[in-house]
């Protein structure tokens, strides 16, 4: 069964920076795209960034680019969200998702001083 | 940007209606479509995706159609737990975007 498992959310102050992971299992990982997707508290979900299967294109939404950084690694089945310079604005459950597929449960995000 | 436009933005339905949900792209996707439920505190539960195959053990009374522009998800005999939040997403180049959502709730 295809299962994605996030972790790494936490509280940390504006300015500041965090590292998502995704442990994916159930398929065959270099197979497919991955993206991170996240939902603001009470909000609809915003697609954040996307990166190919073997890894080298990477995508990213605007109100993320030149801050968060997605990679992967495809010997230990995972994929990673480094996010720097992190906002009051992007607090948020983020989550890890197969390209047009299934998601996994999300971890939380807080940016707050 | 392809932009995903969904309606209606709330629906008011009661148990056994037939439930249809309409998102529109900006441009044409094909089929590269996705349907997904989210209940509160809980993720998104894929339905559908390629338009119009279901996931893995949703029920048949779910169907997506459509291709190119217009696409609809619809349930055919709403049950109890299926009051949500429902969202479309095309995946057909990135940024991958959502329907803003539909909010089906009870009548």
């Amino acid at each position: 069964e295809v299962q994605l498992v996030e972790s790494g959310g936490a509280l940390v102050q504006p300015g500041g920076s965090l590292r998502l992971s995704c442990a994916a299992s159930g398929f065959t990982f270099i197979n497919y795209a991955l993206s991170w997707v996240r939902q603001a508290p009470g909000k609809g979900l915003e697609w954040v960034s996307g990166i190919n299967g073997i890894g080298d294109a990477t995508y990213y939404a605007d109100s993320v680019k030149g801050r968060f950084t997605i990679s992967r690694d495809n010997s230990k089945n995972t994929v990673r969200l480094q996010m720097n310079s992190l906002r009051v604005e992007d607090t948020a459950v983020y989550y890890c998702a197969r390209w047009g597929g299934r998601w996994g449960q999300g971890t939380l995000v807080t940016v707050s001083s | 940007d392809i932009q995903m436009t969904q309606s209606p933005s709330t629906l008011s339905a009661s148990v056994g209606d037939r439930v249809t949900i309409t998102c529109r792209a900006s441009q044409s996707i094909g089929t590269w479509l996705a349907w997904y439920q989210q209940k509160p505190g809980k993720a998104p539960k894929l339905l559908i995706y390629e338009a119009s195959t279901l996931d893995s053990g949703v029920p048949s009374r779910f169907s997506g159609s459509g291709s190119g522009t217009e696409f609809t998800l619809t349930i055919s005999s709403l049950q109890p737990d299926e009051f949500a939040t429902y969202y479309c997403q095309q995946y057909n180049n990135y940024p991958g975007t959502f329907g803003q959502g539909t909010n089906v709730e009870i009548k």
